[in-house]
């Protein structure tokens, strides 16, 4: 799988979008984009994952470059409750193996 | 409610004890994990299992053991080899297939050694 490179921290205001940028220059043509994050002390929570396209639902927005090189995670209106590590993962969709989590974004919002 | 359910919550070690760590799912997934993650680090793969009767080694088996009998149920025993057990303790599931192979982490089992 290929490697991510994130932030290692971002802080937005309450109400505001939250932009968390990922670049994974290495990805294959067969590798998936996975977004998760981690509330403290709670199990990793699944956001939304995308190949080429744009991505929406009812959580956030997956923004993929054309030569999909990096993406973008938006939460369009960030609330306290969005404050947690954000993982950007690259897999293949039809591996039933580990998920590999880097050190992620630590987003803290703001009141 | 449809879920991954991990007991308990936190768990205490003695020197030289074993400690079976508990993992229950009511999703039907086939594919189910462990986990473990330190402090301020990722999570790195202990055990995977893809269907009844089978399981492998993930990155770090070595002091861990786990058995699958049932569908549902995916138990970890971190045993009295495991020299520095102190972690949070993640288990998963999935339906390894296609484009929607998500996993579904339970709430996690914080394990401390006494």
């Amino acid at each position: 799988d290929a490697k991510t490179t994130q932030p290692t921290s971002m802080d937005c205001a309450e109400g505001r979008a939250a932009n968390l940028p990922c670049n994974h220059s290495t990805i294959s043509g067969n590798e998936y984009v996975y977004w998760y994050r981690q509330i403290h002390s709670q199990g990793p929570q699944y956001i939304i994952h995308g190949l080429k396209n744009n991505e929406t639902n009812e959580m956030a927005s997956l923004i993929i470059t054309e030569d999909r090189k990096s993406s973008t995670l938006i939460l369009p209106h960030a609330t306290l409750r969005d404050t947690a590590v954000y993982y950007c993962i690259v897999r293949v969709a039809d591996s039933s193996y580990k998920l590999i989590f880097g050190s992620g974004t630590r987003l803290l919002v703001r009141p | 409610d449809g879920g991954i359910t991990q007991s308990p919550k936190y768990l205490f070690r003695k020197e030289g004890q074993n400690v079976t760590l508990s993992c229950e799912q009511n999703l039907n997934h086939d594919a189910m994990y462990w986990y473990r993650q330190d402090p301020g680090q990722g999570l790195r793969l202990i055990y995977y299992s893809q269907i009844v009767n089978d399981f492998q080694k993930g990155d770090i088996a070595e002091g861990y053991s786990v058995s699958r009998e049932k569908k549902e149920s995916f138990p970890l025993t971190v045993t009295s080899a495991q020299k520095n057990p102190t972690a949070f303790y993640l288990c998963a599931s999935s339906i390894p297939q296609g484009s929607k192979n998500i996993q579904y982490f339970g709430a996690g089992t914080r394990l401390s050694v006494l």
